[in-house]
């Protein structure tokens, strides 16, 4: 069964208006939390690291006021896209691990499709 | 140069071919290595993690050459469902947040 799941698996909203993604550990504590977006034919891009009870890590060139991460608790964290604009619309993932070994596998969400109109 | 590269495929193979993946990496403190498969449109999923030694699962073959940055990937007897695209990770030290590095992605297409 997932042990990563992400809510919701597809979206669509209007220009201007902003959307929470929400990822969820089901198995497992997760202190940290990975944000992915990855565009059609292309790799998945890390676009923060959300740690929980603290503020999250952003990637060079992702604005963080757009990209709100929340990670209040061990099992749960949220990514909300702040004013979407139709550039917003992509495929966005979350993924944790069990950072008790560097080698363990990362999980992810189902993914969550944006599209922006 | 990319952090990971991989062949840019795509890869069109007849059932119960054989088919090789290769991918190189730049950070050379670089500590983990994997094989992720992702089908369109879906999440990724672990395939399997590449050993130094080298490591097998079935027709699964992966070999690490960490001198040369080199990771490869081995699918014998490819069947129809093997078809998706093949991501090279690489883990990358620094920090406790493990961040992992994608590499575009091989797609496999096995035709009957």
């Amino acid at each position: 069964g997932a042990v990563v799941s992400q809510h919701p698996s597809w979206v669509i909203c209007k220009s201007g208006t902003s959307v929470k993604i929400e990822c969820r550990s089901l198995d497992f504590q997760a202190t940290t939390m990975f944000w992915y977006r990855q565009f059609p034919k292309q790799s998945l891009m890390l676009m923060a690291t959300s740690n929980e009870g603290s503020k999250a890590t952003y990637e060079q060139g992702v604005e963080k006021d757009k990209f709100l991460i929340n990670h209040a608790s061990l099992t749960l964290s949220t990514l909300t896209v702040t004013s979407a604009h139709p550039e917003d619309s992509s495929f966005y993932i979350c993924s944790a691990r069990n950072i008790g070994a560097m080698n363990t596998e990362a999980f992810f969400g189902q993914g969550t499709r944006l599209t922006v109109v | 140069r990319k952090e990971v590269e991989q062949d840019p495929g795509p890869f069109n193979v007849p059932e119960g071919a054989t088919v090789a993946f290769n991918c190189t990496y730049s950070n050379s403190a670089s500590q983990s290595f994997f094989w992720y498969r992702q089908d369109c449109r879906k999440e990724p999923k672990l395939l399997m993690s590449v050993y130094s030694s080298g490591n097998e699962d079935g027709r699964f073959t992966a070999q690490l050459n960490r001198a040369s940055q080199y990771i490869s990937l081995l699918i014998r007897d490819s069947k129809l469902s093997d078809s998706a695209t093949y991501l090279c990770v690489v883990n990358d030290p620094g920090g406790s947040n493990y961040k992992l590095t994608f590499g575009k992605g091989t797609l496999l297409t096995v035709n009957p």
